[in-house]
């Protein structure tokens, strides 16, 4: 168990909807990212946030948003939802300030649009 | 363009020898390596890392080599187990100062254990 928790672990909608995904890192940790892992494909940084602010963005699509609650914890909107959105989504949590950079991830949410 | 490439999309290696994953990078700034490994229906763990300043790190049955002209590392697993079947991924980060800033991965390579 990494202490990172990620509602819900599937979700199935139809195209052009929304949804909400929602990461709660582990206790302590400021940093939370979201990863996107598609059919075949590594993991893709979408987006990391920090104590609250925006860090730093990867390869995230105008119609995914995402932001850091005060009590750290994360949410990913994914609106106008598209046949190839469907994924899994990590989010992973570190406490930030480390040379590490090592990160614990969640089990994920796997979406899939219909 | 992928950053971080894993040419190998599955191995195949016997219980007993060993496993030897490897990993190519293309950007010179990145300056921290990791491994994660996947196992189904779970997120990635932390496997061991190493910094840019180092050319080799062990833990146990693992060791990671950085070769950093060659902008390639590798993860040798010795003497590789049945439970280490699972997904691999290497990573990349460039280390800024305030905080790990998001890791570049790999598409992953499956480590099969034969028995």
């Amino acid at each position: 168990d990494s202490g990172v928790t990620q509602t819900p672990k599937h979700l199935i909608t139809a195209t052009g909807q929304r949804v909400t995904l929602r990461c709660s890192p582990r206790s302590g940790d400021l940093s939370v990212y979201w990863y996107q892992q598609s059919l075949d494909q590594g993991l893709q940084f979408l987006i990391q946030y920090y104590n609250g602010e925006e860090r730093a963005k990867g390869n995230i699509l105008e119609r995914f948003s995402a932001q850091q609650f005060p009590d750290l914890h994360s949410e990913l909107n994914l609106s106008s939802l598209e046949l190839g959105d469907s994924a899994l989504y990590f989010c992973a949590s570190s406490v930030g300030g480390q040379l590490s950079g090592e990160l614990f991830f969640g089990e994920g949410s796997r979406l899939t649009v219909l | 363009d992928q950053q971080v490439k894993q040419n190998s999309p599955s191995l195949s290696v016997q219980e007993g020898r060993i496993s030897i994953l490897n990993c190519d990078y293309t950007n010179s700034m990145f300056d921290y390596f990791l491994w994660y490994k996947k196992y189904p229906a779970e997120g990635p763990t932390f496997l061991i890392s190493i910094s840019s300043i180092k050319d080799k790190n062990e833990d146990g049955r693992f060791t990671v080599f950085l070769n950093k002209s060659a902008k390639h590392l590798s993860l040798h697993i010795v003497p590789s187990q049945p439970g280490d079947s699972a997904v691999y991924f290497c990573a990349a980060s460039v280390y800024s100062g305030g905080g790990a800033d998001g890791l570049t991965f790999g598409k992953g390579t499956h480590l099969i254990i034969q028995p």
